[in-house]
């Protein structure tokens, strides 16, 4: 079956280094990844989109790869900050028993960024 | 910004009780989404909606569960008979384009929290 697999549920970093979290799936090839971020209570937010010719996406302190070969994808943040602190989610169109597809989220990383 | 809205923000309701959550979507939208989040777990897709009819549903989605489009505005999800595992954190959802090849961004709104007792 498909799966959407965010390794590692908490990320703990300091203050101005890199965040790198990561999202796995399998037994699907799609067509392009998503990443969001929730806070606490909150709805997910959109921040990137990468499609599948694309090997990178950048914007401001964000930037996602997606190797399609790895089935992989890597969200950086980069001079992180305590306000950077939330549970980034990636996403991707799965399908479902219907044969359709419908954006499916993965578990979530939590990221903690100590001042 | 536009953005979507959804009430109420929080709704108790006694086991078995109907609930209607309301949701409007960003104004030029014509994809709704109802996705739901049970505490500490995933955000879980419910159902979407495209051209008045439901789109993709996942098994979640049971005869319990409906959705409609009332008004040109409106966009809402019953729960027949509510069960105590129904409480969850329930998300409207609107995008511009549907699961195409060019990717449809999906804008959620804040939610509405039900505790089903």
């Amino acid at each position: 079956s498909q799966k959407i697999e965010q390794n590692s549920e908490a990320l703990n970093i300091q203050e101005g280094k890199t965040a790198t979290l990561t999202c796995n799936y399998t037994n699907y090839s799609p067509a392009y990844l998503q990443w969001y971020r929730q806070d606490p209570g909150r709805g997910p937010v959109f921040l990137l989109l990468i499609r599948e010719n694309e090997k990178e996406k950048r914007k401001e302190r964000l930037k996602v790869t997606f190797d399609t070969t790895l089935k992989q994808s890597l969200f950086h943040i980069t001079a992180s900050q305590p306000a950077d602190s939330a549970t980034y989610l990636c996403a991707l169109d799965l399908f479902m028993d219907t044969g359709r597809r419908a954006l499916t989220f993965g578990s979530g990383t939590r990221l903690q960024v100590q001042p | 910004e536009p953005e979507v809205t959804q009430t109420p923000s929080h709704q108790v309701t006694q086991m078995g009780q109907e609930v209607i959550l309301r949701c409007v979507p960003i104004s030029n939208h014509l994809y709704f989404y109802w996705y739901r989040q049970i505490l500490g777990q995933k955000v879980e897709f419910l159902v979407s909606f495209y051209n008045n009819e439901i789109s993709e549903k996942s098994e979640i989605f049971d005869d319990q569960f409906s959705v409609e489009r009332p008004d040109g505005s409106n966009f809402t999800l019953k729960i027949r008979s509510t069960k105590l595992e129904d409480s969850a954190m329930y998300f409207c959802a609107s995008s511009d384009t549907g699961a195409t090849s060019s990717g449809n961004t999906i804008y959620f709104g804040e939610g509405s929290w039900l505790t089903v007792v």
